[in-house]
């Protein structure tokens, strides 16, 4: 079946020390999406892709860094992990629209720890 | 993007319809009504949207005020799968890309007792 994958479903990793989160998708979806979503709260967005225009929120911590190298995959990169970064991140995708907004396929989410 | 408000939490018995009520005051002319639902230990997923008209899909029903106002998602006959937050969303249609971003509200979260 086409899906979003995420992994690590579960990263745990120490304060201050780099990460790396991947998403990959057999979907071959144009656009690309990272949630973060803290306990008890709803999803937020970082930022997404449309191809390889990269579109950042306005909110979103320097912290924070995306690669996509190409349609399939699709990385989250925080640089220095603070305790306040522990979250779900959830990775999503959309196909370009036809004049009706499309529907966004989710993965099942990294859960991150900080130590 | 304009706010949606929902309430907190709803319970339901299993095999009851439940509605799930949807307040966008501000609600624009090119605002779509979209609903996710996320299920315990999952990422979201699509459920249902429409304009102005009401919508009917395999999972659920959405009824749509005359105003636009507000909005019903109704699921006919509650499962215990069916246990989850709910989210209704806005998205405009302006500028047709078709990619808005999803902006979620603090959803509703179902519960659904046996």
């Amino acid at each position: 079946d086409a899906m979003v994958i995420q992994n690590p479903r579960y990263q745990v990793t120490q304060f201050g020390k780099p990460v790396t989160l991947s998403c990959s998708q057999t979907l071959n979806h144009n656009v690309m999406y990272w949630y973060q979503q803290k306990s008890s709260q709803a999803p937020k967005l970082l930022f997404h892709y449309y191809d390889k225009d990269f579109n950042n929120e306005a909110d979103t911590p320097d912290n924070f860094q995306s690669r996509r190298p190409n349609t399939s995959f699709c990385f989250l990169d925080i640089r220095s992990p603070g305790l306040g970064d522990a979250a779900m991140y959830l990775c999503a995708t959309s196909r370009p629209g036809t004049g009706v907004l499309n529907e966004q396929f989710f993965g099942p989410g990294t859960r991150l720890t900080v130590l | 993007d304009a706010k949606t408000t929902q309430p907190n939490s709803m319970e339901s018995n299993e095999e009851e319809p439940v509605h799930l009520p949807c307040n966008h005051s501000t609600i624009s002319g090119t605002d779509y009504i979209h609903w996710y639902r996320q299920l315990p230990s999952q990422g979201p997923e699509y459920v249902i949207h429409g304009l102005t008209s009401n919508v009917n899909n395999r999972m659920a029903s959405l009824a749509i005020a005359e105003d636009r106002k507000s909005s019903t998602l109704i699921l006919h006959r509650a499962t215990l799968r069916d246990a989850a937050v709910y989210y209704c969303i806005l998205r405009d249609v302006e500028g047709g890309s078709g990619n808005t971003p999803l902006v979620f509200g603090k959803g509703t979260r179902l519960s659904v007792i046996a």
